[in-house]
């Protein structure tokens, strides 16, 4: 099974600022196909998950695009370019590439300030 | 416009049984995969398990193997997960999704 790690587990960003939240995967994930699974969800407070990114960097529509993914291999980055207040929540990496099991990282806390 | 919409969640004793259903809307339900998804309260995300939307193929978590079941029906644009020998750690909210899609979820407490 493949093991998700975020980095930080929780951070305060002051409006307007960037954030970043780090994912680690055990290992690599790319698919023998070429494509890197990788995703990233957003949980708002008592909302579903919701997807923003997904194969590392593709912005789901609706997504903002001071929002943005990189990385490769085993390191991933989401990555917001000024936090606004309704970028609170809980964020998710999650690797799609060695299922199953989907797995999925411990969460990130996004606090605005 | 797509909408999942997850229904059977309640409370239940530990062993019991329920079935949880969700009925998707603006989505073709013929191809792609489907996904149970659940969060314990205060908890994280965990796959719980998908299929493929002709049946064709199905998975479900190693540790719940045996307990939970996966099902859909096509002709109803419609996906099940049958879960018994309830344990209090089943907990959850337990949502239903395609991946980029994601319903309200359905909480089942499992408690005596």
């Amino acid at each position: 099974e493949v093991v998700m790690t975020q980095s930080p587990n929780s951070l305060a960003v002051t409006l307007g600022q960037p954030a970043s939240i780090s994912c680690r995967s055990s290992q690599s994930l790319v698919h023998t196909d070429g494509s890197t699974y990788l995703n990233w969800f957003q949980q708002r407070p008592g909302q579903s998950p919701r997807r923003l990114i997904y194969k590392v960097s593709n912005r789901d529509p609706g997504v903002p695009d001071r929002i943005s993914g990189s990385g490769s291999g085993t390191d991933f980055t989401l990555k917001i370019s000024r936090v606004e207040a309704e970028d609170a929540g809980v964020y998710y990496c999650m690797q799609g590439t060695h299922w199953p099991p989907y797995t999925f990282g411990q969460g990130t806390k996004l606090e605005i300030k | 416009e797509v909408q999942l919409m997850e229904s059977g969640g309640g409370l239940v004793q530990p062993g019991g049984s329920l079935r949880l259903s969700c009925v998707a809307s603006g989505v073709t339900f013929t191809n792609g995969w489907m996904s149970w998804v659940r969060q314990a309260p205060g908890k994280g995300l965990e796959w719980v398990a998908n299929i493929k939307q002709d049946g064709s193929e199905r998975y479900v978590l190693e540790s719940l193997k045996g307990r939970f079941t996966i099902s859909s029906d096509s002709a109803k644009n419609s996906l099940f997960l049958q879960m018994s020998g309830l344990r209090v750690d089943d907990t959850a909210m337990y949502y239903c999704t395609t991946g980029s899609y994601w319903g309200h979820g359905t909480l089942v407490t499992v408690s005596s």
